[in-house]
């Protein structure tokens, strides 16, 4: 694999459900990140981890989780999953948080009903 | 709050010359970034700035006056294919990304 990829590329989900998206890169970038893009609002942090093994709430974190056990993989994680959280799912990675030019994954899209 | 503003929508010539504008209020500036994004793909980066001026890459040029929270995007000899939403993203005092929900540009022949 080069660059980032995520998993799976759509999905349709039950309320109630749990769902874990995946992301993993193979650039050994210190930072990843998650972000949801919703027609109008553009591109909202929901999670991010400037290193392996810390993470931190971006802007609208509620109802998400993640971990960052390795350098390569991020999950997030919907613990139970509401039709607010029907969006286009991005997972990013920089090389370092200072100078952030983010490359992105292919992005998951979830529909839940 | 932070704020990041940009228009909704452009429309263009193909051949001609755009400028997309991006004004932003954010705490601390760390520099800004564009980004262009096909529908239904991922976005792509384009440019940088983190200093005063402007920095040309092709048919691509970005310009930036920090003193006045201003940028733009200035895409010359339009080509269908530039048919794309463009983003701008500040890097805040935090180093996190900010971005603006995004131009639409349509190119029409």
């Amino acid at each position: 694999i080069a660059g980032i990829t995520q998993a799976p590329t759509s999905q349709i989900l039950a309320a109630g459900r749990r769902m874990t998206l995946r992301c993993t890169q193979d650039m050994r970038h210190n930072a990843m990140y998650w972000y949801r893009q919703d027609l109008g609002l553009g591109l909202r942090l929901i999670h991010y981890s400037n290193t392996a093994g810390t993470t931190g709430k971006g802007e609208v974190p509620d109802g998400y989780s993640v971990s960052r056990a390795n350098t390569d993989d991020f999950p997030l994680t919907l613990a139970s999953a509401v039709p607010s959280q029907t969006s286009v799912y991005f997972c990013a990675s920089s090389d370092s948080p200072a100078y952030n030019e983010q490359f992105f994954g292919p992005g998951t899209r979830l529909t839940v009903l | 709050g932070q704020n990041i503003d940009q228009p909704t929508e452009m429309t263009a010539t193909e051949g001609a010359i755009v400028q997309i504008n991006c004004t932003y209020q954010t705490s601390g500036f760390n520099g800004l970034f564009w980004y262009q994004q096909h529908a239904g793909e991922a976005p792509t980066f384009l440019s940088y700035n983190v200093l005063d001026g402007l920095e040309e890459k092709g048919r691509f040029s970005s310009f930036l006056s920090r003193s006045k929270g201003y940028s733009y995007l200035l895409l010359k000899e339009l080509q269908m294919k530039d048919s794309a939403s463009y983003l701008c993203a500040v890097t805040d005092s935090n180093y996190q990304l900010i971005w603006g929900a995004g131009t639409k540009l349509i190119i029409k022949p």
